[in-house]
């Protein structure tokens, strides 16, 4: 039974236009959600985080949307640079346990 | 480099033999973890350790045995190991385990271990 869900395995997106990858959880006590990116051979890197208590999160080019109501949230890149090509983990926290996602594939077309 | 460094990169192991996944990170940070991802799985959480001791254990066979000997380095000790195990182990620090949400974790780049 997965407790976070990333529904679609890849995305394939032009450079310059948007990314947006989905996140779903079931477990309505979770009160921090983040993203991490993952290249290949290497370990995944935190890219930024969304308090339960806020509904969006801007870091540069990435921006974290949360809706609580429908125990969703999304990550949006851009534009999007082919540096962004890697598969991108949801997770999301209670306290001190964690649970990832299984992942999105993003590959950035030039 | 990501401060997180894990050795070996690669190992093979027969179901019989007895071998180690050391991790060290230079961060100043309170908390390791160890994380399994297997194919086409979630990331799984095997063990925590928030001040070298031992804070979570998500019921991980035996055959898997941590050691935190310090809050730099952590290992991982395995012994007659299934097929099944065959996955990427990484390792992971933190701040403190309950404000590791607010700045996530900084994971090292993993082992990748064959189970023959």
């Amino acid at each position: 039974d997965q407790q976070v869900k990333q529904n679609s395995p890849s995305l394939s997106v032009q450079e310059g236009r948007i990314s947006i990858l989905n996140c779903d959880y079931t477990n309505s006590m979770f009160d921090y959600f983040l993203w991490y990116k993952k290249y290949p051979a290497e370990g995944p890197t935190f890219l930024i985080s969304i308090s339960s208590i806020k509904d969006k999160n801007e870091d540069g080019r990435f921006t974290v949307f949360l809706n609580k109501s429908a125990k969703h949230l999304s990550l949006h890149i851009v534009p999007s640079q082919p540096g962004d090509s890697a598969v991108y983990f949801c997770a999301a926290s209670k306290g001190q346990n964690f649970v990832f996602g299984p992942g999105t594939r993003l590959s950035v077309l030039p | 480099e990501t401060g997180v460094t894990q050795t070996p990169r690669h190992l093979v192991m027969g179901m019989t033999n007895k071998k180690s996944l050391k991790c060290e990170q230079h961060l100043g940070h309170n908390a390791m973890y160890w994380y399994k991802q297997s194919a086409k799985k979630p990331l799984e959480l095997m063990f925590v350790y928030s001040l070298e001791e031992r804070v979570e254990n998500n019921s991980v066979p035996s055959r898997f045995s941590p050691e935190c000997p310090n809050s730099s380095h952590l290992f991982l000790h395995l012994h007659t190991l299934q097929p099944e195990d065959s996955a990427l182990y990484l390792c992971a620090s933190s701040q403190e385990p309950a404000i590791a949400a607010n700045y996530g974790y900084t994971f090292g780049s993993g082992t990748r271990l064959t189970v023959v």
